[in-house]
């Protein structure tokens, strides 16, 4: 079992939809979480960060649950410009590394 | 400028030849990441170094990879004896320290080996 797994998509979604992302890590004792966005070649840049009491930032709110070892991220009323991959990412505690799932693509199309 | 700076953006090379890839953190970021994506894939750990401390190799995939990060700062990444399956993106990213999550990416070195 990879230590973190997402949903590879493609998402092709309407402007305006709600999608939701789902990812699932193994490591039960991992701390903390965050979501990435990936443009097309180009490189990595943190969206947020996820909290254990769920948190938002605008049209976007990340979840945790850390009974089924899964974060989710949710993006209302979406825009052209969402067009990207996202990249789930959990630290460990036993490694010094940020440990990235191989991210979700989302298409949204007029 | 003020972000992390990687050289050379592209390096075509030969199956069998030695190269060697850089990474300039931003000033003041004591933690460095290297990281590897080939296409289409998401991103592979490789190593990692914390201020003065040795470095977590756990990443690297075979003895051909090696890092340093001399004067805490600039890192290079020597691969050696390329192969075809090296091709890839090298990509940097430094953070002020471990575990707060935001990861300051380069744009990475696009490796391809012939």
């Amino acid at each position: 079992r990879k230590e973190v797994e997402q949903d590879p998509g493609p998402f092709n979604v309407p402007e305006g939809a709600t999608v939701a992302f789902n990812c699932t890590y193994s490591n039960s004792a991992s701390q903390s979480f965050f979501w990435y966005r990936q443009d097309c070649r180009k490189e990595p840049k943190l969206l947020m960060s996820v909290y254990s009491s769920g948190n938002e930032d605008g049209r976007f709110t990340a979840q945790l649950n850390r009974a089924s070892q899964y974060i989710s991220l949710l993006i209302r009323d979406s825009k052209l410009s969402d067009s990207a991959t996202y990249l789930c990412v959990v630290n460990p505690p036993s490694n010094n590394d940020m440990r990235f799932g191989a991210g979700t693509r989302l298409t949204v199309k007029p | 400028g003020a972000g992390v700076s990687q050289s050379p953006s592209n390096k075509v090379t030969e199956k069998g030849k030695d190269v060697e890839l850089r990474c300039d953190p931003i000033s003041g970021h004591t933690a460095l990441y290297w990281y590897r994506q080939s296409l289409g894939q998401g991103l592979e750990f490789l190593i990692y170094f914390q201020g003065n401390s040795a470095p977590d190799k756990s990443g690297l995939p075979s003895d051909r990879f090696s890092a340093e990060r001399t004067g805490g700062s600039v890192s290079t990444l020597t691969i050696q004896r390329t192969q075809q399956e090296d091709s890839a993106v090298y990509l940097c990213a430094s953070s002020y320290r471990r575990g707060t999550g935001e990861l300051f990416f380069g744009e990475g070195s696009r490796l391809t080996v012939l």
